[in-house]
C-alpha cells in the first residue's frame, strides 16, 4: 500500500541554524500539507501546497518557514533560522485529487537545542 | 477562533466493551469530519471520516454525526488491547483539500 515517506526521521540542531525536512508524498497525489505537533499539544496546521504554490497557510507559517516541490516526488519544508519553540513532530501529508482523505507520513522529530 | 473540543480522557474500558469517543466543534460551516488513531510517538492513522449527518460504519468503528448539534462522535465495538491510542477528532472546514483542525485527542485505554 503507498505511502508517505518522510527523512529525517530524528534532526537535531542549534538554535539559528537552518533545518531542511523532507517528505515524499503518495504517487499521484495532487494536495500537500505540513503539520506540526508540539509534545502534549494538538495537532497543528502549518501550509497547504497545490499546483505548484502556496494555497493556504497558518499564523505558525512565518517568514523562517518555506516550501518547495523540487521535482516531481519530493516537498520540503525549510526552517530558516531554528527557534527552540520550534522543537516538535513534523508532520507531511498527502491527498489526492478526487479524495478528502490526508494521510500522514511518520514523521520527523525535530529537537532545537 | 474555530475549535474542536475532545474530553482528553483518559476513557478506560474493559476488552470486548463498546468505547464511545465524542467531539463537538464550534464552526457551523464545518464540512468533513474525521477521525485519526495516534500511538504514542506514531503519526495520525486515519480511521474513518463523515461529511452527512447519521451513522457510518465500517467494521468495528462507527462515526456518528449530528450537524445541528455540532457533535461527531466515534464508537468502537469489541474494543481490544490494540486500539489502546489517542483518537484524534479532526474538521475540515473550508471545504475539499483545505486545512484540517485537530482537537487534542482522547486517550483510550482497553484494559484486559
Amino acid at each position: 500500500e503507498p505511502e508517505v515517506t518522510q527523512t529525517p526521521s530524528h534532526q537535531v540542531t542549534q538554535m539559528g541554524q537552518e533545518v531542511i525536512l523532507r517528505c515524499v508524498p503518495i504517487s499521484n497525489h495532487l494536495y500537500f500539507y505540513w503539520y506540526r505537533q508540539i509534545l502534549g499539544q494538538k495537532v497543528e496546521f502549518l501550509v497547504s501546497f497545490y499546483n505548484n504554490e502556496i494555497s493556504e497557510k497558518s499564523e505558525i507559517f512565518d517568514d523562517q518557514f518555506s516550501v518547495e516541490r523540487p521535482d516531481g516526488s519530493n516537498f520540503t519544508l525549510k526552517i530558516r533560522s531554528t527557534k527552540l519553540e520550534d522543537s516538535a513532530m513534523y508532520f507531511c501529508a498527502s491527498m489526492s485529487g478526487g479524495a478528502n482523505e490526508q494521510f500522514f507520513g511518520p514523521g520527523t522529530r525535530l529537537t532545537v537545542l | 477562533q474555530k475549535e474542536v473540543e475532545q474530553n482528553s480522557g483518559p476513557l478506560s474500558v474493559p476488552e470486548g466493551a463498546i468505547a464511545s469517543l465524542n467531539c463537538t466543534y464550534s464552526d457551523r460551516g464545518s464540512q468533513s469530519f474525521f477521525w485519526y488513531r495516534q500511538y504514542s510517538g506514531k503519526s495520525p492513522e486515519l480511521i474513518m471520516f463523515i461529511y452527512s449527518n447519521g451513522d457510518k460504519e465500517d467494521g468495528r468503528f462507527t462515526a456518528q454525526l449530528n450537524k445541528a448539534s455540532q457533535y461527531v462522535s466515534l464508537l468502537i465495538r469489541d474494543s481490544q488491547p490494540s486500539d489502546s491510542a489517542t483518537y484524534l477528532c479532526a474538521v475540515n472546514i473550508a471545504g475539499t483539500a483545505s486545512k484540517l483542525t485537530f482537537g487534542t485527542g482522547t486517550r483510550l485505554q482497553v484494559t484486559l
